[in-house]
């Protein structure tokens, strides 16, 4: 089974501060996109950041970036600079089997406090 | 084009009537899904559109579920004798064809809550 495993439900960081986000996923697809959404209060889901399977280097969009370890099957969140609108859930996932089957996480509910 | 949009935005309605909602997703986009997510949970895979061809279904479809894409553009998501089990937040979300065109654009969400 293609699994997702978020172990933190519940963070939170001082504005400016860094906090990581864990995911961890069980897959035995070799070709797969990993992704971070973020689901601010009430609005909708949004893409923060993806990560293509193939390629070791980790992505980065601005203020976050990822820790991709394939080996480890594993695909953390860092939030650097945190602020205030960063407070959401975030939902690990990722894509499998030719971009049919997205798999996401229980997420983690991260708050930013002033 | 404004995103994807979901209508209506919330349904209260009683056990055992039948709701249906509906998803407009990106216009190019070809590929559309439905998702269902409860209190404090991640999305949960339903069902997933090619065009008009619905090509997967959850088994959390149950068959008081169904989807349609006519003509491959919107999408209605119809759920029969609703039970107090069905209330959720149905997000609806859509992509481009391809594997490396996989980014997922979601909708803000239909919720149901059935009493």
């Amino acid at each position: 089974a293609q699994t997702v495993t978020q172990s933190q439900p519940e963070m939170s960081v001082q504005e400016a501060e860094t906090v990581t986000l864990s995911c961890t996923y069980d897959t035995s697809e070799n070709n797969y996109y990993l992704f971070w959404y973020k689901q601010p209060p009430s609005r909708q889901m949004i893409l923060v950041i993806r990560q293509e399977a193939y390629k070791q280097q980790n992505a980065t969009e601005n203020r976050f970036s990822v820790n991709f370890q394939k080996a480890a099957k594993s695909f953390s969140l860092k939030i650097s600079d945190s602020q205030l609108g960063d407070t959401a859930m975030y939902f690990c996932a990722f894509i499998y089997n030719y971009g049919q089957n997205f798999v996401f996480g229980p997420g983690t509910r991260l708050s930013v406090l002033p | 084009d404004t995103g994807v949009s979901q209508n209506p935005r919330h349904k209260i309605t009683k056990r055992g009537q039948n709701v249906t909602f509906r998803c407009d997703p990106i216009s190019e986009h070809n590929r559309l899904y439905w998702y269902r997510q409860t209190l404090g949970q991640g999305p949960e895979f339903l069902t997933y559109f090619q065009n008009e061809a619905q090509l997967e279904k959850s088994r959390l479809l149950s068959d008081r579920f169904s989807a349609e894409r006519p003509k491959g553009s919107f999408s209605t998501l119809e759920i029969q004798r609703t039970e107090q089990g069905d209330s959720a937040m149905y997000l609806c979300a859509s992509s481009l064809d391809g594997f490396g065109a996989n980014v997922l654009t979601f909708g803000a969400g239909s919720r149901l809550t059935v009493l």
